[in-house]
């Protein structure tokens, strides 16, 4: 297992369209969380899961939003109706139970035009 | 709300020599922890070191320090002995112990090494 994984890296969209990403987090670590990054900004926080629980949600994260981790394992992020201010960098972060810190994935970077 | 403030957005530093990034919180709970990570460009973000607030010592990796003043609510990193591949975004970070889900970021400062 070499770290957290996020697929795509690159997703070019057009307004309106839907996109979903998806996070392969540290197998054995039962907590993931989605954040967005903005150019010159640090990440923010936009939803967490313990195992398949969602158990948080940011006052980012619109209606148009939504995030799954159905067996505990992976996650999905879906954006629907996309708009060019949800262009932004998108990370994923594990975490095990008595690991104070995040691992990051490279992240899903969306362009909409 | 915890607030992260990072007031330097850059910073540069001669190879081999010592640099001081500075982050700044706001919290009332008196356990957390505290963190530094890293992010070269289009690269993914790493931890660099890590602090815990009832831990008095100030915590150590290497090359890296930090200066950690609860009372003052101040949290900076030192980089020693400066090397080309410390050029990045450098985030401070804060999680709370009661709310540990929700890790707050400062804007970043982006370090430039000279060779």
């Amino acid at each position: 297992d070499t770290g957290v994984s996020q697929d795509p890296r690159h997703k070019i969209t057009k307004r309106g369209q839907n996109v979903t990403f998806r996070c392969d987090p540290i197998s054995e670590h039962n907590r993931l969380y989605w954040y967005r990054q903005t150019l010159g900004q640090g990440p923010e926080f936009l939803t967490y899961f313990q195992n398949e629980a969602q158990l948080e949600k940011s006052r980012l994260l619109s209606d148009r939003f939504s995030a799954e981790r159905p067996k505990g394992s992976f996650s999905t992020l879906e954006i629907q109706r996309t708009e060019q201010g949800d262009s932004a960098m998108y990370l994923c972060a594990s975490r095990g139970g008595s690991n104070y810190g995040y691992t990051f994935g490279s992240g899903t970077r969306l362009t909409v035009v | 709300a915890q607030t992260v403030t990072q007031s330097q957005p850059e910073m540069s530093v001669q190879e081999a020599e010592t640099v001081t990034l500075s982050c700044t919180y706001d919290t009332s709970e008196s356990d957390y922890y505290l963190f530094w990570y890293k992010q070269p460009p289009s690269r993914q973000m790493i931890l660099v070191i890590r602090q815990e607030a009832y831990k008095q010592q100030n915590a150590t990796e290497n090359r890296f320090s930090v200066n950690f003043q609860k009372a003052a609510k101040s949290f900076s990193l030192k980089i020693s002995d400066s090397q080309l591949g410390d050029a990045a975004m450098y985030f401070c970070a804060y999680r709370g112990s009661l709310n540990n889900n929700d890790m707050r970021f400062g804007a970043g400062t982006r370090l430039t090494v000279k060779p």
